[in-house]
């Protein structure tokens, strides 16, 4: 089956640490997107990648970094710099001249 | 720049009743318009689009949507709501153009009582 798979579910970190979320998709598409959610505040951009060796800030990119270097993975370093890194992060994908995004089932990341 | 307002974060109904989810949109130019639902600990599912085709775009689970220029309006409707439906649900908005970010509500998160 075609789709986004999000890794891990759940992840649990010490205040300080990097980590990485993972991002794979199967969809053939070009366009790849990290957002974040927290209660009350919706889906926010944190970057976004239109093709492969290139990606793009979003509106709250401080405090993260990315890599696309396969069309099919778009990995989402948290950095020690990120304030507030508890949060559900959402990975999605568009098609070429596709209208809607596709989205995988989500990382919530808890730091402790 | 575009913008998404929906219009009340919770929204409470009985089941049977008629669901009413309010979004309005700010756009510079004409735009997609999409709605999602989310539930617990889930990744988003599109529900419908509007893609300026029909303004009454149909979509999963009962839902509808019309498209309102003159009040930029994309309001989501179901005539009677089901347990099931109680979720989170997010209008997203995007311009026609290429690979276009889409930009999100706030979410509205519907209870269903019995």
């Amino acid at each position: 089956d075609g789709g986004i798979t999000q890794s891990p579910k759940y992840l649990f970190r010490k205040e300080g640490q990097n980590v990485t979320l993972s991002c794979e998709q199967n969809l053939n598409h070009d366009a790849m997107y990290w957002y974040r959610q927290d209660p009350g505040q919706g889906l926010r951009l944190i970057y976004y990648s239109q093709i492969v060796n290139d990606f793009q800030k979003g509106d709250i990119a401080e405090g993260y970094s990315v890599s696309r270097e396969k069309k099919e993975s778009f990995p989402l370093t948290v950095t020690s710099a990120q304030k507030n890194p508890t949060a559900f992060y959402l990975c999605a994908s568009q098609p070429p001249a596709g209208t809607e995004a596709f989205f995988g089932q989500g990382t919530r990341l808890t730091v402790v | 720049a575009q913008s998404v307002t929906q219009l009340g974060s919770h929204v409470s109904v009985s089941e049977g009743a008629l669901v009413l989810l309010r979004c309005n949109y700010s756009s510079s130019v004409p735009p997609y318009l999409f709605w999602y639902v989310q539930y617990p600990n889930q990744g988003l599912q599109l529900l419908l689009k509007y893609t300026s085709a029909a303004t009454l775009v149909k979509g999963i689970n009962g839902f509808e949507a019309e498209f309102k220029k003159s009040e930029t309006s994309f309001h989501l409707t179901k005539p009677s709501a089901h347990m099931s439906d109680a979720a989170e649900y997010f209008c997203a908005v995007s311009p026609i153009s290429g690979y276009s970010t889409l930009t999100f509500g706030k979410g509205t998160m519907l209870l269903v009582s019995p």
